[in-house]
This record gives C-alpha cells, sequence and structure tokens, in this order.
C-alpha cells in the first residue's frame, strides 16, 4: 500500500533555530499537505502544494512540492515555543483513490 | 456547528465490550474521514465517506471495525468486541468535497482505552 516516510521522527532543538523536515513516497501524489498536531488536539492545516516544483510560505513557514511528485519538505525559521507539536504530512493521489494519506509525524521540541 | 464535534472525548472499556465513537461533521461537508492515532504513530487511515456511502473500506483494521453515515451528516464508528491493541485515538475530519484539494477539518478525537 501506499507509505510516507516522515524524517525525523523527533527534534529537538534551541529557540530561534530554523527546523527542516521531510517526507518521501513510493508512489506518486498530486497533492502534498501539511499540519501540525496541538496536545489533545485534532491536527490543522498549515500548507497545501498542489503542483510539482510550487514553493508556498505561511508566515516562518515554507514548504515545497518535490519535482519527482514523491516528495516534499516543510522549513520552519526562527522557532518560537508555540512552534512545539507534531507535524504531519499528508500526500492525495485523484488519480488512484480519494484516501489522504499522513505520515507518522515528526515531534518538535524547543529546549528552554 | 462551527467545528467536528467527537463522542466521548474519552471513553475507558473493559476488553470484549462493544464501543460507538461518534462524529458530528462541519455543516455542509459531504466528506467525512476517519483516521486512528496510536501512541507515537501517525494517523492510519480507516475509511471515508462521500455522502452516506463509502467508496473505500480497506482501511479497517478487522471485521470488528464498522461505520455508517447517515443523513450526509453524523457517522458512528463501531468497534466490537474491543482488544487491547484496539487503544488509540480516533480522529474524524470533514470536509466539502473528498481528495487532497479539499482541507480537512479535524476533530479533537476520542481517546479509547481498552483494559
Amino acid at each position: 500500500g501506499q507509505q510516507l516516510n516522515q524524517s525525523p521522527q523527533s527534534m529537538f532543538i534551541q529557540e530561534g533555530e530554523d527546523v527542516s523536515m521531510n517526507c518521501t513516497s513510493s508512489s506518486i501524489f498530486n497533492t502534498w499537505l501539511w499540519y501540525k498536531q496541538d496536545p489533545g488536539e485534532g491536527p490543522v492545516l498549515l500548507i497545501a502544494l498542489y503542483k510539482a516544483g510550487e514553493l508556498t510560505s505561511n508566515g516562518r513557514l515554507t514548504a515545497q512540492f518535490g519535482i519527482t511528485r514523491k516528495d516534499s519538505f516543510l522549513n520552519i525559521s526562527a522557532s518560537i515555543p508555540s512552534d512545539v507539536g507534531i507535524y504531519f504530512c499528508a500526500g492525495h493521489n485523484q488519480n488512484r483513490d480519494d484516501k489522504i494519506i499522513f505520515g507518522k509525524g515528526t515531534r518538535l521540541h524547543i529546549l528552554p | 456547528g462551527a467545528g467536528v464535534s467527537q463522542s466521548p472525548s474519552n471513553k475507558v472499556t473493559e476488553k470484549g465490550k462493544d464501543v460507538e465513537l461518534r462524529c458530528d461533521p462541519i455543516s455542509g461537508h459531504t466528506a467525512l474521514y476517519w483516521y486512528r492515532q496510536s501512541l507515537g504513530q501517525g494517523l492510519e487511515f480507516l475509511i471515508y465517506f462521500q455522502g452516506n456511502s463509502a467508496p473505500d473500506k480497506s482501511g479497517l483494521p478487522s471485521d470488528r471495525f464498522s461505520a455508517e453515515r447517515t443523513g450526509g451528516s453524523v457517522s458512528t464508528l463501531t468497534i466490537q468486541r474491543t482488544q487491547q491493541e484496539d487503544s488509540a485515538v480516533y480522529l474524524c475530519a470533514s470536509s466539502l468535497g473528498v481528495g487532497g484539494a479539499n482541507v480537512l477539518t479535524f476533530g479533537a478525537g476520542s481517546r479509547l482505552t481498552v483494559l
């Protein structure tokens, strides 16, 4: 079945540092999504990417849809305490089915 | 309502009992998805509905799991004869339509603990 490999599994960084995480797939997607989950809540959409090569920013967040359509990355610049949480990538291929498949998440910790 | 509402928020049950988890999607959202999040794991796709119809049930872990949606609105996920490995957070999400172009809005989840 479809698999999304997300890395790293967890990150420990200092406030102010930049963060980078990525997601790869064994199959092609034509939509890549990045979500964030705070403790005790459901995931919330951060960025959606619909075109290979697309680079999109949302404040301090930047995400790219890989040219091969099998990968995507998310960067967070100048991290702040409220960035703590779990970040999920998700992919969809409407030519295959209507499932939206999620990675296992990257847990971000910010050291005091 | 303004968001996706799930109930109960927490459920503790004994092994072998049946449980029902409910999801109230955002009004007007035709698509509804169920995911399972086990401790330290990602979101495992279970099933989705387009209206009242579930085109793909392949994500359901076993025949103890079933889901239905009525009136194009409320959905219920039922787990029969619960096992300890069923312990997880069950998340529901809705969107205007199916597919990645439609933003999924998630509920806060139902945390199930099977003793």
